[in-house]
């Protein structure tokens, strides 16, 4: 069965930092891979998503995420992180087959310091 | 046009009472999906609609819970002999087509439900 790792569960960093959350996933077929994020009192919205092409995708709000095919990963990433990024992010992958079925990781906190 | 709506925002009940929770997609949107969000945890996948027929079943945890869409729009999930271990966010999503691997799911604010 498919899964999602996030090896974070909470991240606390300084406004400007850099960020990056992990995420890998287990499936070795063709997958679509994507990024939600959920602000405080706010519905689930999605960041950014892969489907095919370029591995770098870039997404709402300066963030982007590298797809490594050979490490099953789908890193996102941010070079300089403000206060309004506070959050819960998570990452999420379904079959190319069976687009339909989103399957969750456990979500990572971000916490930024003003 | 208006998002995902869903009703109620919260709902308490007791051990082996009876639940209905209502999703309102995005006007137009022929794809529906229901997930389940526990403490911690991330959305889990639970049933998904491509117009008024269940396409995937297959999250459903057991016979108790069941949800139907019966004009294509509206979708409600019913949990029966509701137990303590129910107790989550109910997140309702809907896209314009389930069949295509693009489409992007959009999201309710979702239902608590508290089964005392």
């Amino acid at each position: 069965a498919q899964s999602v790792s996030q090896h974070n569960h909470h991240v606390i960093l300084s406004e400007a930092a850099s960020l990056e959350l992990g995420c890998n996933y287990s499936y070795g077929g063709t997958v679509n891979l994507f990024w939600y994020v959920q602000y405080p009192g706010q519905h689930l919205q999605l960041l950014l998503k892969y489907f095919s092409g370029d591995p770098l995708v870039k997404g709402i709000k300066g963030f982007e995420a590298e797809f490594i095919k050979s490490k099953f990963s789908f890193n996102l990433r941010k070079p300089s992180v403000q206060w309004s990024d506070t959050a819960e992010y998570f990452c999420a992958v379904s079959r190319y087959s069976s687009a339909s079925k989103i399957i969750f990781g456990s979500g990572t906190r971000l916490s930024i310091r003003p | 046009g208006a998002g995902v709506s869903q009703t109620p925002s919260n709902k308490v009940t007791e051990k082996g009472k009876y639940v209905e929770l209502r999703c309102d997609p995005i006007s137009g949107h022929t794809a529906l999906y229901w997930y389940r969000q526990s403490l911690g945890q991330g959305p889990e996948f639970l049933i998904y609609f491509q117009g008024t027929g269940a396409a995937d079943d297959s999250g459903l945890p057991n016979d108790r819970f069941f949800a139907v869409r019966p004009e294509g729009s509206v979708s409600t999930l019913k949990i029966q002999r509701t137990e303590r271990g129910d107790s989550a966010v109910y997140l309702c999503a809907s896209s314009l087509s389930g069949a295509q691997s693009t489409d992007t799911q959009y999201f309710g604010p979702g239902t608590r439900l508290t089964v005392l």
